[in-house]
């Protein structure tokens, strides 16, 4: 079975653009989250989403924002990029909100 | 504010020794507990999660917890050459709530 696919694996834009990232759980998976990992630390939550809806956001501007779509696929929007946004961005799927959730390969983003 | 605390290491272990790798928490009300080990440049991988006092293994690994001293630590038997990584501890409050992690632990084990 296909694991979490995240798509693309790395990215480079400057300043100020705007990025989408995306990813597919593993089939059956309805909850999708969103997480970014900073080189030496732990990852941080973004966004969890669940039959569609947000569940819970974290600590970042209103520059981020995301969706699920009703394949349960998900996409993470980042506005206004700052070279601070340069980061492992990792998807995570699980069954339902209280199950273990599995990671993707994440994407690379580099901000220039 | 919620916090995991892991020893950052770097654990350094012989190739056929115990690993033991900890980690504590803040929050009192904390239910679930995971392990995760992620290779340099890889994305964390599930190995273990728990969510009851005491041990639960899985191969050549345990990991424990302790509710009431808030801590939970993951034992790596037999270590390999190939269990060197950093290895995440990730704590959540209860079922829906988000992952909340700590900053890794990494582990070095030479042959």
């Amino acid at each position: 079975d296909a694991g979490v696919t995240q798509s693309p694996t790395h990215l480079i834009k400057t300043r100020g653009q705007h990025v989408t990232l995306r990813c597919s759980p593993i089939s059956g998976h309805k909850s999708v989250s969103w997480y970014q990992q900073v080189l030496g630390q732990g990852p941080q939550f973004i966004f969890q989403y669940y039959e569609k809806e947000e569940r819970g956001r974290g600590n970042f501007p209103d520059r981020f924002s995301a969706r699920q779509f009703p394949n349960y696929s998900s996409e993470l929007n980042v506005n206004a990029l700052l070279l601070g946004d340069s980061a492992l961005y990792l998807c995570a799927s699980s069954l339902g909100t209280p199950q273990p959730q599995h990671f993707g390969d994440g994407t690379r983003l580099s901000i220039l | 504010q919620k916090e995991v605390e892991q020893n950052s290491g770097p654990l350094s272990v012989p190739e056929g020794a115990i690993a033991s790798l900890n980690c504590t928490y803040s929050d009192r009300g904390s239910q679930s507990f995971f392990w995760y080990r992620q290779y340099s440049g890889k994305s964390p991988e599930l190995i273990m999660f728990i969510y009851s006092n005491g041990d639960k293994e899985d191969g050549r690994f345990t990991a424990q917890l302790n509710k009431a001293s808030q801590y939970v630590s993951l034992l790596i038997r037999d270590s390999q050459p190939s269990d060197s990584a950093t290895y995440l501890c990730a704590v959540k409050l209860e079922g829906g709530t988000p992952l909340v992690f700590g900053k890794g632990t990494r582990l070095s084990v030479i042959a």
